[in-house]
Parts: structure tokens; C-alpha cells; sequence
């Protein structure tokens, strides 16, 4: 099939790090994505790989790939009460799809 | 600063009403895309336009759902009739040939 999947829920406490994981389908990805929605907007996007890198950093966000396990992860460093929100893990595939996963809802305790 | 604006923001119609969803794209981002979003189902891919053709429209049930894009700024999305079931927060995205969408902020459509 073409899910991309992720757990539903993580919950961390202030000034903790963030680890959301995904995985993926399609082998021949190119752009792996992760977006980030708040309460009651759309999807903005956070950061983004290319399938030929490994890892990508982003002030305090961490992207790493793995494409042997087709395994995705975003770190939030020092994590913030802002930082709550859902985070959709998204490939896009041949033809310029994109398949969004159905997102990790993070719950940040004060 | 550039965004994709929505219109309307919410709606609550009758079933059997017309809906149409309008979305004015980023100027010069050349692909527009249509989501749903619902607890169930998460985030669906309806249809997507790249310089206003159609790709793919394989994710919209093609009797009741259109969608079109009449010029380069503006994309609609047409319910007829509408159902309960339809009911869900439809999100418009514009981005370029490949690499990151920028989402509208979505219409809450309510169809009672």
C-alpha cells in the first residue's frame, strides 16, 4: 500500500527533546517532509530531506533518515509549551504525490 | 508576506445545497492541491492541478465532487449535492513543480 505511518500521540515534558517517528513506503521518494499543524490552521511545513541525505539539522529540529528501514524521525530539541501541536510525516512519490501520514499529536507538560 | 487564502472559512448548509469552496494560490506557485481532513480519515488527498490542468483527481468521488481551476489565481471545489458524510475541514495547498505545499488555513464545512 502507500500509508505512511505514525504513532498518534507523544507527550514530553518542557525542555525535554521530541523524537516523532514515521515510516514510509515508497523506495523511490525523493522529498521526505514534516509539517506541522496548530489548532483551527493548515499544515505549515517545517523542514524537509532529501532522500540522499542522511540527516538534516534545523536550529532545534533534527531530521534523520533512514532508507534501508524507510524510517523517518524528527527531534525537537528543548522542547516548548509552543511547540504542542500535530506533525504529519509526509513522501512525496512519483508524480509529485504527496501521501501525509495521520499525524502525531505532541503534548507538552509545563 | 505571500499566502494561500480560503473562502469561505466556514459553512453549514443543508444536505442537498450546493457548496463551492474557493482558493487563491500563492502567485506563481504553478501546482494547487485539495485535502480533506477528518478525525477518521485523517488528511485525504482530493485532487491536484499543475498550470491548471488536472493530474489527479482519483481521490474525489466524481459524482457529487468537481473540481476546476478557471485561472491561474483562483481553484474551486464544487460539492452537488451535498451530505452529511461531506462534513470535514477542506484545505486548498499551492507550492511549485516539486518541494514544500503552503496550506490555506481550510473551510469548516458543516452539512446538517
Amino acid at each position: 500500500g502507500e500509508d505512511v505511518e505514525q504513532s498518534l500521540f507523544l507527550s514530553v515534558r518542557e525542555g525535554d527533546s521530541s523524537v516523532i517517528n514515521c515510516t514510509y513506503t515508497d523506495s523511490s521518494s525523493t522529498y521526505l517532509y514534516w509539517y506541522k499543524q496548530e489548532p483551527g490552521a493548515g499544515l505549515q511545513l517545517l523542514t524537509y530531506i532529501f532522500s540522499n541525505m542522511d540527516m538534516k539539522q534545523d536550529q532545534r529540529l533534527t531530521v534523520l533518515l533512514n532508507k534501508k528501514d524507510k524510517h523517518l524521525s524528527l527531534r525537537i530539541a528543548d522542547t516548548q509549551t509552543g511547540d504542542s501541536a500535530i506533525y504529519f510525516c509526509a513522501e512525496e512519490q512519483r508524480g509529485f504525490k504527496t501521501i501525509f501520514g495521520a499525524g502525531t499529536r505532541l503534548f507538552v507538560k509545563a | 508576506d505571500a499566502r494561500v487564502t480560503q473562502t469561505p472559512r466556514h459553512k453549514v448548509t443543508e444536505m442537498g445545497q450546493e457548496v463551492t469552496m474557493r482558493c487563491q494560490p500563492i502567485l506563481g506557485h504553478n501546482t494547487v492541491f485539495w485535502y480533506r481532513q477528518t478525525m477518521m480519515q485523517g488528511l485525504e488527498l482530493l485532487a491536484y492541478f499543475r498550470n491548471r490542468a488536472p493530474l489527479d483527481d482519483s481521490g474525489m468521488p466524481k459524482d457529487r465532487f468537481s473540481a476546476e481551476m478557471p485561472d491561474a489565481t483562483l481553484a474551486t471545489l464544487k460539492i452537488q449535492p451535498s451530505e452529511p458524510r461531506d462534513s470535514a475541514v477542506y484545505f486548498c495547498a499551492s507550492g511549485l513543480a516539486r518541494g514544500e505545499q503552503y496550506f490555506g488555513p481550510g473551510t469548516r464545512l458543516t452539512v446538517t
